[in-house]
């Protein structure tokens, strides 16, 4: 059975950096044709993609945070961790990892954790 | 960016009630799109991918169907548990986009 966690600080204060940690099972991080993203979700709305690692630990970010994100994995304690600098209150969200696979033509994500909430508040 | 547009945002309907929602990409995506329900508190479960095939587990009255820019998701006969927010998602190009959602409420 593929599961995903998601663990980190409920509260962070502005301009800190948040660490994020998705720990995997029920597969390889090494796994061809399979990755990992991570997605967040402001409180009441919609989902957002933030960064996506291949198998081959290439790496993907969404365009607006790009500066402020790090993506990496270590494949031997099957974990994912996001870093996200300089925090603002606007970071608030409930924060999602994903598995993603491939089949027939592109990436997609089939299994989510089931999140973590992150408030940033002095 | 391809920006995803959902339509209706909210749509109210009872139980048996076939219920349609529509996802419009803002350039082709061809087939590579995949339907999301998130219930309350809960994460997203994915529904369909390649725009058309049901994720294994997901209940035969959930359909998907379209290609390029227009998709729809259908419920034949809505069912209590089905009322909840269903998100698009586009993975043709990075970044991966979802549209804001749409509601499906108790009518």
């Amino acid at each position: 059975q593929v599961t995903l966690k998601e663990s980190g600080p409920v509260l962070v204060k502005p301009t800190e950096t948040l660490t994020l940690t998705c720990t995997v099972s029920g597969f390889s991080l090494n796994t061809p044709r399979m990755g990992v993203s991570w997605i967040r979700q402001p409180p009441g709305k919609a989902l957002e993609w933030l960064a996506h690692i291949f198998s081959n630990d290439q790496k993907t970010y969404t365009t607006s945070l790009k500066s402020r994100l790090t993506i990496s994995k270590d494949t031997s304690k099957s974990q994912v961790v996001l870093t996200m600098t300089n925090l603002d209150p606007l970071d608030t969200a409930a924060y999602y990892c994903a598995r993603s696979r491939i089949e027939s033509g592109y990436y997609y994500m089939d299994v989510w954790g089931e999140g973590t909430t992150v408030t940033v508040s002095s | 960016d391809i920006q995803m547009t959902q339509s209706p945002s909210t749509v109210s309907a009872s139980v048996g009630d076939r219920v349609t929602i529509t996802c419009r990409a803002s350039q082709s995506i061809s087939i590579w799109l995949a339907w999301y329900q998130q219930k309350p508190g809960k994460a997203p479960n994915l529904l369909i991918y390649d725009a058309s095939i049901l994720e294994s587990g997901v209940p035969s009255r959930f359909s998907g169907s379209g290609s390029g820019t227009e998709f729809t998701l259908t419920i034949s006969s809505l069912q209590p548990d089905d009322f909840a927010v269903f998100y698009c998602q586009q993975y043709r190009g990075y970044p991966w986009t979802f549209g804001q959602g749409t509601t499906v409420e108790i009518k």
